[in-house]
């Protein structure tokens, strides 16, 4: 079965520090691969995704990830924090073989920003 | 920009109540979906919904449990008889083709 793996429970950065939030997930294929975010009060919104071909996809709010099939990780990455970006961060993982399948998400992890 | 709508935010039950969560997906999609999130854990399937039936279920998704799509727009997770452990936040989300899902701002449920 599919599993995902976000090592990290909590991080703290600077506003203007870079940022990279750990994935890693274990699936026999190649996975359709996600990242959400999840600000207080509000829902799952969908940073970027991963299906195929270039492996370093760009996303909204100056995000991005890049898939490493040898580590088994989708990273997240920005350059550069605002203290908008403090919120829950989830992966996760679909196979989609027939378009119902569901989506297999991490345990998140929480981003702090301070000045 | 088109979005999934749930209501309400936040529900209050008392135990073996039934309650009905509603959500109203993007209106060309054709996949539904709920998750929930009990507090401090991950993001779990429940059901996903296609073509007017239930495509794959988890476990958790018991005989307490049962989804509808009752006209053209809403689509609703009923819980029949709420227990304590049913507390959390529901997700709905919806997809066009099965790939790309996006989801409601979800239902907070407690109960008591």
């Amino acid at each position: 079965a599919q599993s995902v793996t976000q090592p990290d429970i909590h991080i703290t950065v600077s506003e203007g520090a870079s940022l990279e939030l750990r994935c890693n997930y274990s699936y026999g294929a190649t996975p359709y691969l996600f990242w959400y975010v999840q600000s207080p009060g509000q829902g799952l919104q969908l940073l970027l995704k991963y299906f195929s071909g270039d492996t370093l996809v760009q996303g909204i709010k100056g995000f991005e990830a890049e898939f490493k099939r040898s580590q088994s990780s989708f990273n997240l990455r920005k350059p550069s924090v605002h203290w908008s970006d403090a919120a829950e961060y989830f992966c996760a993982v679909g196979p989609f073989l027939s378009g119902n399948t569901p989506l297999v998400f991490g345990k998140g992890t929480r981003l702090s920003v301070i000045a | 920009e088109p979005e999934v709508t749930q209501t309400p935010s936040h529900q209050v039950t008392q135990m073996g109540q039934e309650v009905i969560l509603r959500c109203v997906p993007i209106s060309n999609h054709l996949y539904f979906y709920w998750y929930r999130q009990i507090l401090g854990q991950k993001v779990e399937f429940l059901v996903s919904f296609y073509n007017n039936e239930i495509s794959e279920k988890s476990e958790i998704f018991d005989d307490q449990f049962s989804v509808e799509r009752p006209d053209g727009s809403n689509f609703t997770l009923k819980i029949r008889s709420t227990k304590l452990e049913d507390s959390a936040m529901y997700f709905c989300a919806s997809s066009e083709q099965g790939d790309i899902q996006y989801f409601g701002a979800g239902t907070r449920l407690s109960v008591l």
